[in-house]
């Protein structure tokens, strides 16, 4: 199956700061990636979608200015939590979906725990 | 968000019995995809289904595409230890629209 790597796996930081979380698909090209967020022992929760070269769509409840979604290119998208609290900490997914899973499979990336101190 | 509705939430069985999770929705999808989630790792993809009444075999798991095209189910057949995680369906309507969740099933596995 296709590869999605997502970087770093883990991550603590001091509240305030922002943190950086990247999502690449390996051996395709992704033409849709997703970014969710999941607490312990509940399903996914869909934060936003974006489309390489345009801007993120972001699901409601979901504050824009605070998780940037970048997807500059058909491999790569970035998550940055800007001016984190603890209530942040949470652990992130993306996915990513082209071509090669007939646009309809999605492939996911390790997932990033991020603990905000 | 929307969810589907993913039954049941937990199983603990016996190594060697055959396992069964469900998953339904009031409306139609496309697209039936079922994961697998090992803690503090992303999903797994196992099986996609991708026309209503299709019956797909992966190994010991078996999904099927409800002909209504409103439900899908995934078995497991002589579980071992290693099948231990959180079980997802997904579904999706139409090309380029973002997955749909359900709330998952958590499998325990004794030995």
């Amino acid at each position: 199956g296709a590869v999605v790597s997502q970087h770093p796996s883990r991550v603590i930081c001091k509240s305030g700061t922002s943190v950086k979380i990247e999502c690449r698909s390996l051996d395709f090209q992704a033409t849709t990636m997703f970014w969710y967020r999941q607490f312990p022992k509940k399903s996914l929760m869909l934060m936003a979608t974006s489309n390489e070269g345009s801007k993120a769509t972001y699901e409601q409840g979901v504050e824009k200015d605070k998780f940037l979604i970048n997807h500059a290119s058909l491999t790569l998208s970035t998550l940055t939590v800007t001016s984190a609290h603890p209530e942040d900490s949470s652990f992130y997914i993306c996915s990513a979906r082209g071509v090669l899973g007939g646009d309809t499979e999605a492939f996911f990336g390790q997932g990033t725990r991020l603990t905000v101190v | 968000g929307q969810q589907l509705n993913q039954s049941p939430q937990s199983m603990f069985i016996q190594e060697g019995e055959d396992v069964s999770m469900n998953c339904t929705s009031s409306s139609i999808f496309n697209t039936w995809l079922w994961y697998k989630q090992d803690p503090g790792e992303g999903p797994v993809l196992l099986i996609a289904l991708y026309k209503a009444g299709e019956l797909t075999s992966n190994g010991r798991l078996t999904a099927q595409f409800g002909i209504t095209r409103k439900d899908s189910f995934l078995n497991i057949s002589a579980s071992i230890p290693s099948d231990v995680g959180i079980y997802f369906c997904a579904g999706l309507r139409q090309a380029g629209t973002a997955l749909i969740f359900g709330k998952g099933t958590t499998l325990s596995v004794s030995s």
